[in-house]
């Protein structure tokens, strides 16, 4: 069975700062990964889909990496801004999408 | 932009009644999801339909849930009794081809509240 577990679990800087999100999963064994935003009781919006024969994926200022062989991701926000303030989700396919819990970030004016 | 809308957005409802949540996904997807979020947990998945079927299903997703397509654009979600332990925000998604290994677009949810 699929486990997928986020680190910090939340985080609270200043704006300005580069941050690095972590995801790790125990099977290995993944099509690709996915990253996605969560406002406060909203939808999920998707980020970043990175496939399995990537390293990094890119879309302004995230980049999300995949190191398949040692079960991690990292997400890499460069000049945080308030605006970024948001639960941030990683999911991997393993017949549906199994997700982490998540990483709950603050960035401070 | 295409994406996929849901309906109602928050529904309330008493213990044991029947609800249906809908979905409307990306019109030229093929796989659609529903997922559950109970008030700081995971997102959990619930099932999968393709092609008219149930692909996937959670130890979640028992008898008192079914889902159906019952024409070309929606996709419903219905809870036949519902209990108190029901109460989350319910996601739709859908992918395109060719699967689940696909890039997943989710809905805005419904907010179910059992009372």
């Amino acid at each position: 069975k699929q486990e997928v577990t986020q680190i910090p679990a939340a985080l609270s800087v200043p704006e300005g700062e580069n941050l690095v999100l972590n995801c790790s999963f125990t099977d290995s064994a993944i099509y690709n990964l996915q990253w996605f935003r969560q406002d406060p009781g909203k939808g999920l919006t998707s980020l970043l889909l990175i496939q399995s024969s990537q390293r990094e994926q890119t879309s302004g200022r995230l980049n999300a990496s995949l190191d398949k062989s040692s079960g991690r991701s990292t997400l890499y926000i460069a000049a945080s801004q308030p605006g970024d303030s948001a639960t941030y989700l990683c999911a991997v396919p393993f017949n549906m999408l199994t997700f982490g819990g998540g990483t709950r970030l603050m960035v401070k004016p | 932009e295409p994406e996929v809308t849901q309906t109602p957005s928050h529904q309330v409802t008493q213990m044991g009644q029947e609800v249906i949540l809908r979905c409307v996904p990306i019109s030229n997807h093929l796989y659609f999801y529903w997922y559950r979020q109970i008030l700081g947990q995971k997102v959990e998945f619930l099932v999968s339909f393709y092609n008219n079927e149930i692909s996937e299903k959670s130890e979640i997703f028992d008898d008192q849930f079914s889902v159906e397509r019952p024409d070309g654009s929606n996709f419903t979600l219905k809870i036949r009794s519902t209990k108190l332990e029901d109460s989350a925000m319910y996601f739709c998604a859908s992918s395109p081809p060719p699967g689940y290994y696909n890039e997943q677009f989710f809905g805005p949810g419904t907010r179910l509240t059992v009372l």
